[in-house]
């Protein structure tokens, strides 16, 4: 079967830094996708990852590592406006979400 | 400007009564879907379209129907909505390359709510 996992909910500070995992099971895989989506908003696209390693984004980056089934979300010098839920997703013909992870950013 | 539309934004209705839910993007997409989100659920595919006349069951498809007679148009059509149909639903769109899906556009969403 499929399965994704991610915590539910994270808090961290104004300027600091936060790593966000994500573990998945699949029987097939294309890549997988980070989306933030601030509370009463659509989605909006981050960050992907099909090969194994670090993908950077300014302040965002992806890390990847398909033998292990586990990626990461990194964003560095947080800002308050980062307070939203983060999801990951299996990128395949059917696409599965993870559960989404809360982020609660502190002055 | 590149956009899905989905409309209504909101609908309050009652058991039973047919309801159309309709999508459309303009960029051309070859893929289309749908999502509910539900609080501690996620978002959870219905539907999915890799192309006109081909759709697909994702994970909670009951109690749903699309169709895709156009590229651009992609209509969630509950026949006889439940309660249970309550919820936030988000179209969304993408192209598709050798590699597979390209990252989802999403809609603004329609909330639903079924007395």
């Amino acid at each position: 079967g499929q399965n994704i996992d991610q915590p539910t909910e994270m808090t961290a500070t104004e300027g600091a830094i936060v790593q966000i995992n994500c573990t998945y099971q699949t029987s097939g895989f294309n890549g997988l996708f980070w989306y933030q989506q601030h509370a009463g908003e659509a989605p909006t696209f981050l960050s992907y990852n099909v090969l194994d390693g670090l993908e950077e984004k300014g302040r965002f980056s992806s890390f990847l590592s398909r033998s292990k089934g586990y990626s990461y979300l990194l964003l560095k010098e947080l800002q308050m406006k980062d307070s939203a839920s983060y999801l990951c997703a299996h990128r395949d013909d059917k696409i599965i979400f993870g559960k989404g992870t809360r982020l609660h950013i502190l002055p | 400007e590149a956009q899905v539309t989905q409309n209504p934004r909101y609908l309050i209705t009652v058991t039973g009564k047919k309801l159309t839910v309709t999508c459309s993007q303009n960029m051309n997409h070859e893929y289309m879907s749908w999502y509910r989100q539900d609080p501690g659920l996620g978002l959870r595919q219905i539907y999915y379209s890799m192309n006109v006349e081909v759709t697909d069951k994702g994970d909670v498809p009951e109690g749903y129907k699309v169709s895709r007679k156009e590229k651009r148009n992609f209509p969630l059509i509950l026949e006889s909505p439940s309660p249970n149909q309550t919820s936030l639903y988000f179209c969304a769109s993408s192209s598709r390359t050798g590699m597979g899906n390209q990252p989802q556009h999403f809609g603004d969403g329609t909330r639903l709510s079924i007395l």
